[in-house]
Formats: C-alpha cells, sequence, structure tokens
C-alpha cells in the first residue's frame, strides 16, 4: 500500500488558477471514483475540500474542483487567495477496505 | 455539532504501548455507513492511515502497521481506542480519529488531534 504520488510543490499568483495531480495505480485512483481531498493550514487538522473526485461538501468555495483521468486524480483552485496557501493532500480507496494518502503538495501564493 | 476529541499520555517511552482514546460528542458515529479511524502525521510530514473500526466491530489496519496495531470500541460507545505496542522514535506522530464514511469513502470529521513524542 504505497502513498499516492502528489508533486511536492505548487505556486501561482493571487486570481490565477493553479492545478496539482495526485497519481496511483489501477488498484486505487484508478479502479474506484472515490478520490477526496485535503486542505492542511500550518499546525491546523485537515479539513474536506472535495469528494467522490468532484464534489464538495457544503461551505467549500466552488474555486475547489477535481477531476481524475484514469490513474491520476487533480485538484484546481481557481481564482488563488492568500488563504488557499496550504498544503493539500489526496486519498483514494484502495479496495478491500484499505484507504490510502498521497504524499501532499505545498501550494505557496506568490 | 458532531465533535471528536484524542486523549491519552504525551510522552511514551521506546518499547511501550502507544494508548489513545477518541471520545465522541454532539453525534453517533457507530452505525452503516459509519466508521471509526485513526491517521497520524509525523512532525513535517504527510498523513499516513493507521485503521478503521467498522459498524460491526471488524476492523482494517494499515498492513505496515498491522502488526502493532489495535483498534477497538470502548465499553462507553461513546469512544474508541487506539493501542500501538512496541513503539520507536519513528511513531512520534499527531494522532487524529476522524469519522470515515463508508461508500463516498471520506473522512469529513476530525478530532483536533493530539501529539505524541516517543522518548526515554
Amino acid at each position: 500500500q504505497s502513498a499516492l504520488t502528489q508533486p511536492p510543490s505548487a505556486s501561482g499568483s493571487p486570481g490565477q488558477s493553479v492545478t496539482f495531480s495526485c497519481t496511483g495505480t489501477s488498484s486505487d485512483v484508478g479502479g474506484y471514483n472515490l478520490v477526496s481531498w485535503y486542505q492542511q493550514h500550518p499546525g491546523k487538522v485537515p479539513k474536506l475540500i472535495i469528494y467522490d473526485v468532484a464534489k464538495r461538501p457544503s461551505g467549500v468555495p466552488d474555486r475547489f474542483s477535481g477531476s481524475k483521468s484514469g490513474n491520476t486524480a487533480s485538484l484546481t483552485v481557481s481564482g488563488l487567495q492568500a488563504e488557499d496557501e496550504a498544503d493539500y493532500y489526496c486519498a483514494s480507496y484502495g479496495g478491500d477496505n484499505t484507504y490510502v494518502f498521497g504524499s501532499g503538495t505545498k501550494v505557496t501564493v506568490l | 455539532q458532531l465533535q471528536l476529541q484524542e486523549s491519552g499520555p504525551g510522552l511514551v517511552k521506546p518499547s511501550e504501548t502507544l494508548s489513545l482514546t477518541c471520545t465522541v460528542s454532539g453525534g453517533s458515529i457507530t452505525g452503516d455507513p459509519y466508521f471509526r479511524g485513526w491517521i497520524r502525521q509525523p512532525p513535517g510530514k504527510g498523513l499516513e492511515y493507521i485503521g478503521s473500526l467498522f459498524y460491526n466491530g471488524a476492523t482494517y489496519y494499515n498492513p505496515s502497521l498491522k502488526s502493532r496495531v489495535t483498534i477497538y470500541e470502548d465499553t462507553s460507545k461513546n469512544s474508541f481506542s487506539l493501542r500501538l505496542s512496541s513503539v520507536t522514535a519513528a511513531d512520534t506522530a499527531v494522532y487524529y480519529c476522524a469519522r470515515y464514511v463508508r461508500y463516498s469513502d471520506r473522512l469529513d470529521t476530525w478530532g483536533q488531534g493530539t501529539l505524541v513524542t516517543v522518548s526515554s
């Protein structure tokens, strides 16, 4: 059960969009539409921002969107704001009740 | 409003057993479609899923920790616990409990987390 692969960092200027990936295998990301994304500010608790690949929990701005193609899921943050600067983790169901996180991407707002 | 709160010793000696409890208030997470989960995060590192306690009492453990981990329901059904045996410095982490929603496989409610340091 290996961690899903994410780029260590991503960045963008305020108002721009940033997209980053989460790569797994056909046994996890590619096998199920059960990818979630979590946002974590420094010293804070992770917060669910996307589930089922592209659904947003109540209260999450529509600036956050998710997608998936094959074994790779992606998170896009549109209209970047200073408050979006955080670590982002993907996660996926992996069959047989397994659950695996990604390695995390640090988003910097320039 | 559903709340989860971890509690337990903040310092554990190497080779001993780490024990934490998650107390649930403001709602129930014991029936379908909810599982109860534990996650940890070493300082400066990423999240690692430790395991789940299912509504029928069955469990799932991360294979990398399986030989050392036990997750169980307390006699008070408002709480559940984690035990990790034979700890080393590599087990130093913030430990979170969370509600896992089956069918969409998401962790939608988290505790505040508790830092456990393994040191003599």
